[in-house]
């Protein structure tokens, strides 16, 4: 079956213009993550959601960055404003369901701020 | 939260059986341990989880003593492929998976 995908891919923007990352999580997945990588680090928590409930955004690095996922599937990450300290990889994951279910991963969407 | 140590970088040949440790001292009752790889350019990817003593899947196994402050990821005749780098996660308790990952182990596999 399909696994988490991601979009866009890749995503060069300017700085000052809002960004918005997609993530299509695995058919009938309750829990969704997002997480953020830099280079040559581990994925750092954002946010999680069990289906459309935002349950924990204790990662979200400052009021710029949102997330939601209204219908329980698709979520969507806004960054607005954007800085150049925002380029990083973005992922997303899900799982079945908590506690202590594998997380899938995703793509990953390469965010780059000029 | 349950941190976790673990060598920065490895290096080994094909077919060699290689173990990575992990240390996680302050690991809760409720915590699990588990392990991740990660390839360039892709997503983390689940390699084995456990709670005790040891688990045994088609890629890794996991050991673990009974104070649970440590793990070791051992896998058997590695290759290439499994040139990557490997994450000992403790997940944290509370009601759902929120994962912490450390740096990581670079393992490096030579011909």
């Amino acid at each position: 079956g399909a696994g988490v995908s991601q979009s866009p891919r890749y995503k060069v923007t300017k700085r000052g213009q809002d960004v918005a990352l997609r993530c299509d999580p695995i058919s009938g997945h309750v829990s969704l993550y997002w997480y953020r990588q830099a280079l040559g680090q581990g994925p750092e928590f954002l946010t999680y959601f069990n289906y459309e409930a935002q349950q924990d955004k204790s990662g979200l690095p400052n009021d710029r960055f949102s997330a939601e996922r209204p219908e329980g599937s698709i979520s969507t990450l806004t960054i607005q404003r954007t800085e150049q300290r925002d380029s990083a990889m973005y992922r997303c994951a899900s799982s079945l369901e908590s506690p202590q279910e594998t997380q899938y991963f995703g793509p990953g969407t390469r965010l780059l701020v000029l | 939260l349950a941190k976790t140590t673990q060598p920065i970088s490895m290096d080994s040949y094909e077919g060699q059986e290689v173990n990575i440790t992990c240390s996680h001292n302050n690991i809760a009752t409720n915590d699990y341990i588990t392990w991740y790889q990660q390839f360039p350019s892709q997503g983390p990817r689940f390699i084995i989880q456990g709670y005790k003593t040891k688990v045994t899947n088609e890629v890794a196994s996991l050991f673990i003593p009974a104070d649970r402050k440590s793990s070791t990821l051992s896998l058997p005749r590695v290759s290439l492929s499994d040139t990557a780098v490997y994450y000992c996660l403790v997940a944290v308790s509370g009601g759902y998976n929120k994962l912490i990952f450390g740096a990581g182990t670079r393992l490096a596999v030579h011909p």
